[in-house]
């Protein structure tokens, strides 16, 4: 069974860092890009990054919003990606998605976006 | 970034009517291997986003055949028949041809 959970939200302080985690099993997670979504309360679904398998060069892509204080890295031998960002602010409130991304074989027998975990919830608050 | 706009924003339907909600994406999304890069997904009330639509048309395992996806380029359809009281819940498409992935507003189908 193919599962994604995510974990490490809390409360924190604007300024403040998060590490997020994002554990897959199931598959073979060396394979895919896992990718970060966001949705703050009430609100609707954004795009935070991913990171690319090793066979795609292993590197990342950032939304605007979070882009020179996010950093997404990928653990493959324990099937665990990261999400590191930095210099909170308020509006980085909401829930955290994880999620897998595929290269163009996988996009095809539509194996994107097909597995979501749970979400991990972030608080930024002073 | 590519703008998807999704329109009704809000949809009340009777059970066993059909619903239609359309997107539109500001830049074509067909790739060069032919698909169109278009995604429809499902949020439930308190649940993760559920994948529907793949590729514009392709229905994911699982996904009941009263869902269908169809159009091409710039202008796309998710078409719901016979809703039932389980489709509730607000609808997202979302392109995946370039980053960053961008999403339509979303649109809530509550049941009349």
């Amino acid at each position: 069974e193919i599962q994604l959970v995510e974990s490490g939200g809390g409360v924190l302080q604007p300024g403040q860092s998060l590490r997020l985690s994002c554990t897959g099993s199931g598959f073979k997670f060396a394979d895919f890009a896992p990718a970060w979504f966001r949705q703050a309360p009430g609100k609707g679904l954004e795009w935070v990054g991913f990171i690319r398998s090793a066979a795609y060069g292993g590197t990342s892509d950032y939304g605007a919003s979070v882009r020179g204080r996010a950093t997404i890295s990928r653990d493959d031998s324990r099937n665990i990606a990261y999400l590191q960002l930095d210099s909170l602010k308020i509006e980085d409130s909401g829930k955290y998605f994880c999620t897998r991304d595929g290269g163009a074989e996988a996009t095809i027998k539509g194996e994107d976006h097909d597995f979501w975990g749970q979400g991990t919830l972030v608080t930024v608050s002073s | 970034d590519i703008v998807m706009t999704q329109s009704p924003l809000s949809l009340s339907v009777t059970p066993g009517e059909s619903a239609s909600i359309s997107c539109r994406s500001s830049q074509s999304l067909l790739h060069r291997t032919g698909y169109d890069y278009l995604d429809w997904f499902l949020q439930k009330p308190g649940q993760s986003p559920q994948l529907l639509i793949y590729l514009g048309s392709n229905r994911a395992p699982g996904v009941p055949d009263r869902f269908s996806g169809s159009g091409s380029g710039t202008d796309f359809t998710l078409k719901i028949s016979r809703v039932e009281a389980e489709d509730v819940g607000v609808y997202y498409c979302m392109q995946s041809l370039e980053n960053p992935r961008t999403f339509g507003q979303g649109t809530k189908v509550e049941i009349k």
